[in-house]
């Protein structure tokens, strides 16, 4: 079976401070990965997407990079978090593009102070 | 150009009836539709889904709607339990790696 896992459940960063949010597939070669971001009660934006090891697309920049170090790993991260980076960050994969159903993580509930 | 639209914000409705959502967009080359439930604090979970050659979808209580002329479609939830009281978002996608979504509609189903 499948399995997503995202890391750290929750984060309380300083403003300023480096961040650094990770998502591990298993039981699945070569997905395409998602990063989303989500405020609180709002809808979902696409960050990033990658397809393949080494390569990820931007959708939305938001002053964060994204990698994808390996098949099954999917890192999101920035050197200084803004006030506006809080929020709910959620990665997701899906096997084929377009009309193919995205499978979401439990997400991870970032507060920026 | 890349918009999708949902109504309402919010839905109240008591156990038993028929909720509906709505959702519309702009670009004519979407051509794959998703609903997504999403519960607090958890990441959403597709609910059902619809490609823009059909004009509804069924799957149990479940029901989409389609309407390519207009831009339209609408997710039916028939006998409405308490425990699909979640936000719901409906997505759109063409022929790149991007969804894109609704701003949601949360609804509330009172026993």
């Amino acid at each position: 079976a499948q399995t997503i896992h995202q890391w750290p459940v929750a984060e309380i960063k300083a403003v300023g401070s480096p961040l650094s949010l990770g998502c591990t597939i298993k039981g699945k070669s070569s997905p395409n990965l998602y990063w989303y971001w989500q405020a609180t009660g709002g809808t979902l934006q696409q960050l990033f997407y990658s397809i393949t090891v080494g390569q990820v697309e931007s959708v939305v920049q938001l002053n964060l990079s994204a990698s994808r170090p390996k098949d099954d790993q999917f890192i999101l991260s920035t050197e200084k978090l803004l006030l506006s980076h809080s929020g709910f960050y959620l990665c997701a994969w899906s096997l084929e593009q377009g009309d193919t159903e995205v499978f979401f993580g439990k997400g991870t509930r970032l507060t920026v102070v | 150009q890349q918009q999708v639209r949902q109504s309402p914000q919010s839905l109240t409705v008591w156990e038993g009836e028929t909720a509906i959502l709505n959702c519309s967009y702009e670009d004519s080359t979407f051509n794959y539709f998703p609903w997504y439930q999403q519960f607090p604090g958890e990441g959403p979970a597709l609910l059902i889904s619809i490609r823009s050659v059909s004009d509804k979808k069924e799957d149990g209580r479940f029901t989409i709607f389609f309407n390519k002329r207009e831009k339209k479609l609408s997710l039916h939830i028939t006998d409405s339990q308490p425990g699909d009281s979640a936000t719901y978002f409906c997505a759109a996608s063409g022929s790149n790696y991007q969804l894109i979504w609704g701003s949601g509609t949360k609804l509330i189903i009172k026993p």
